[in-house]
């Protein structure tokens, strides 16, 4: 089944802990990106990757790191989190950086306290 | 960049009701798309639509993308229809509108 995979879908960490959330994605897509969503601020774009080992920042990349050294995975780094990172967090992918069907995967909702 | 537009925010049906949720872009439409946000928070693709019309079950979507606008038709509403509507066209990178919330009450 072609799908992206996220993982932890859920999480409650403290405040300095660094953390990995996973993005797998089986459909061999170049374009890869995050994004969090906040009540009333949308959708926002975190950092996206056009393929492999080329990443470049969203509209909201403070505080995140991300890499993309294969295809399928596009990790997300917090390495300090704070508080305001708490978030739902969305990876999303498409077949080509030049736009394309997106598909989601199914969130993680990060906690920092 | 581009700007999105999503109307109107909110909306409440009763089901078996007809509705329709526009897009309008500040420039190019390219790779429009529609996605439905379910109340568990997933996101689903429901129309990749540059141009033209899709139909799909009880949803339908429209792009005319030299006005700049995307209409999205949701026909004898169910209350599995609930959720947010958003709507995203790729500039630089994809830009999301901010959603049309539909409650469909039984």
């Amino acid at each position: 089944e072609a799908q992206v995979t996220q993982n932890p879908r859920y999480l409650i960490t403290v405040t300095g802990k660094k953390l990995t959330v996973t993005c797998s994605q089986n459909m061999n897509h170049e374009y890869m990106s995050w994004y969090r969503q906040d009540p009333g601020l949308g959708l926002r774009q975190i950092y996206y990757s056009m393929n492999v080992e080329v990443t470049d920042k969203g509209d909201v990349p403070e505080g995140y790191k991300v890499s993309r050294k294969e295809k399928r995975n596009f990790p997300l780094i917090l390495e300090s989190p704070s508080p305001n990172q708490t978030s739902l967090y969305f990876c999303a992918s498409s077949l080509s950086g030049l736009g394309g069907e997106l598909f989601f995967g199914e969130g993680s909702r990060l906690t920092v306290l | 960049g581009i700007q999105v537009e999503q109307s109107p925010p909110d909306l409440i049906l009763q089901e078996g009701a007809n509705s329709t949720l526009r897009c309008n872009f500040s420039d190019s439409v390219n790779n429009l798309q529609w996605f439905h946000q379910n109340p568990w928070g997933q996101l689903i693709n429901l129309f990749y639509i540059p141009s033209g019309t899709k139909q799909n079950g009880r949803l339908s979507a429209t792009t005319v993308a030299t006005e700049r606008y995307s209409l999205l038709y949701i026909s004898s509403s169910q209350t599995t229809d609930s959720g947010v509507y958003f709507c995203a066209s790729y500039g630089q990178n994809f830009v999301f509108g901010p959603g049309t919330r539909l409650s469909v009450l039984p």
